[in-house]
């Protein structure tokens, strides 16, 4: 059990540009999910997928964010046209479900900062 | 809906006192609850949780919490705190079990250890 892993740990990028991140969950984990913690604040949920489909979206998902997990392992965060306010720490989390343990165990997230 | 309440943004203690974090939910259905510890630059670590068994749940590194119904409080607690639990600490909520799994976290608690 290597634990989430996620990629970058850290991106800086200029207003109006787009940044894909990457999430890779525990291996035998079929969910995965997506927060957004932004400074001084606990992470809010933007979206879940269980194996490749996307079940769930947040309305602070805007059209300029994009999650998808292909073949249900690693998922990819896509935003695109950047604002200074997605400026924030970026989580994924990965749960097995139906486990009896009920836990989300978290990746070191991806931290954005857009100048 | 739901949403947690954390009371307290900051908290100092010293060395070897009692450690209280107080969290207070709501929610329409019987709530799952989290306390998640997350140290600088990284991601999240789960102290503890309830899924409707005992009332008092024990955690890592000493800490336990309790599920008050009648108050619809979640309070962390550890008896003697040390330095190395200096941390942001966030009570969060799900409705696990009735097809909402998404967690929803309070803005978290940042605790400081006197020495």
């Amino acid at each position: 059990d290597t634990g989430v892993s996620q990629d970058p740990r850290h991106k800086i990028t200029k207003r109006g540009q787009n940044v894909t991140f990457r999430c890779d969950p525990i291996s035998e984990h079929n969910r995965l999910y997506w927060y957004r913690q932004t400074l001084g604040q606990g992470p809010e949920f933007l979206t879940y997928f269980q194996n490749e489909a996307q079940l769930e979206k947040s309305r602070l998902l805007s059209d300029r964010f994009s999650a998808e997990r292909p073949k249900g392992s690693f998922s990819t965060l896509e935003i695109q046209r950047t604002e200074q306010g997605d400026s924030a720490m970026y989580l994924c989390a990965s749960s097995l479900q139906g486990s009896l343990t009920y836990e989300q165990y978290f990746g070191p997230g991806t931290r954005l900062t857009v100048t | 809906a739901q949403s947690v309440t954390q009371l307290g943004s900051h908290v100092s203690v010293s060395e070897g006192a009692l450690v209280l974090l107080r969290c207070n939910y709501s929610s329409s259905v019987p709530p799952y609850l989290f306390w998640y510890v997350q140290y600088p630059n990284q991601g999240l670590q789960l102290l503890l949780k309830y899924t409707s068994a005992a009332t008092l749940v024990k955690g890592i590194n000493g800490f336990e919490a309790e599920f008050k119904k009648s108050e619809t409080s979640f309070h962390l607690t550890k008896p003697s705190a040390h330095m190395s639990d200096a941390a942001e600490y966030f009570c969060a909520v799900s409705s696990l079990g009735f097809g909402n799994e998404k967690l929803t976290f309070g803005t978290g608690t940042r605790l400081t250890i006197i020495p």
